[in-house]
């Protein structure tokens, strides 16, 4: 009984260059939620995505940022043009549907930008 | 303070005592939930009470919820070494999909 995946679990990118981060939810789930957590923070909220729809992109920064969930495959977070300031630990979460409130998290991706 | 603002920042105890973290909010909730974070790793879903709840119990944990004063509060009783963790409280407003998290408690435990 996998839990969420999440990989990688650290990637190391330059200034300017892409990160990708996917997430694949649990067996069943297919509301994916991704958060973000700056150094000595909480996690905060940045989108949720079911298969092939945006529920909720309200947390995304409006540039660079990019989520989506095909309805095969890993949730994929895009962060394009990376900068310092996205030095995160990157948490993915599924749920099994809407009503079902309990999210079950990944071990997130620690993303360091040089 | 922040939608779900935990207190204190950090704590101290020793083993087999008693720790008590409380976490505030401000907006009407469909429920709250606890999580455990140890360093460098992902969150553990701890329990979860729903908005016409007041007191839940799980093992060593014991969840209260006041809404009239939007909060709550875990009691982690006979506390263990393995306890050490930062402890997050999560909310999600009514009305919206999003949890927001608090800042959290760093729980330090003594052996």
């Amino acid at each position: 009984n996998a839990g969420v995946m999440q990989n990688p679990r650290h990637l190391v990118r330059r200034r300017g260059q892409e990160a990708r981060l996917r997430c694949s939810p649990m067996k069943g789930h297919s509301h994916v939620y991704w958060y973000r957590q700056l150094p000595e923070e909480g996690l905060k909220f940045m989108v949720y995505l079911q298969k092939e729809n945006i529920i909720d992109e309200s947390g995304m920064p409006k540039e660079r940022f990019s989520a989506e969930f095909p309805k095969e495959g890993p949730s994929i977070l895009r962060i394009q043009q990376v900068v310092r300031g996205d030095s995160a630990a990157y948490f993915c979460a599924s749920s099994e549907d809407r009503s079902t409130y309990e999210q079950y998290f990944g071990p997130g991706t620690r993303l360091t930008v040089t | 303070s922040q939608q779900g603002e935990e207190d204190p920042q950090a704590l101290s105890i020793q083993e087999g005592e008693n720790a008590t973290m409380n976490c505030s909010y401000k907006t009407s909730i469909n429920n709250l939930q606890w999580y455990r974070q140890n360093s460098g790793r992902g969150l553990v879903h701890l329990i979860l009470i729903r908005s016409n709840e007041r007191e839940k119990h799980s093992g060593r944990l014991r969840v209260t919820l006041d809404t009239s004063k939007k909060s709550s509060s875990l009691l982690i009783t006979a506390s263990r070494a393995a306890d050490t963790a930062s402890y997050f409280c999560a909310t999600r407003a009514s009305g919206t999909y999003k949890y927001i998290f608090g800042t959290g408690t760093r729980l330090k435990v003594l052996a």
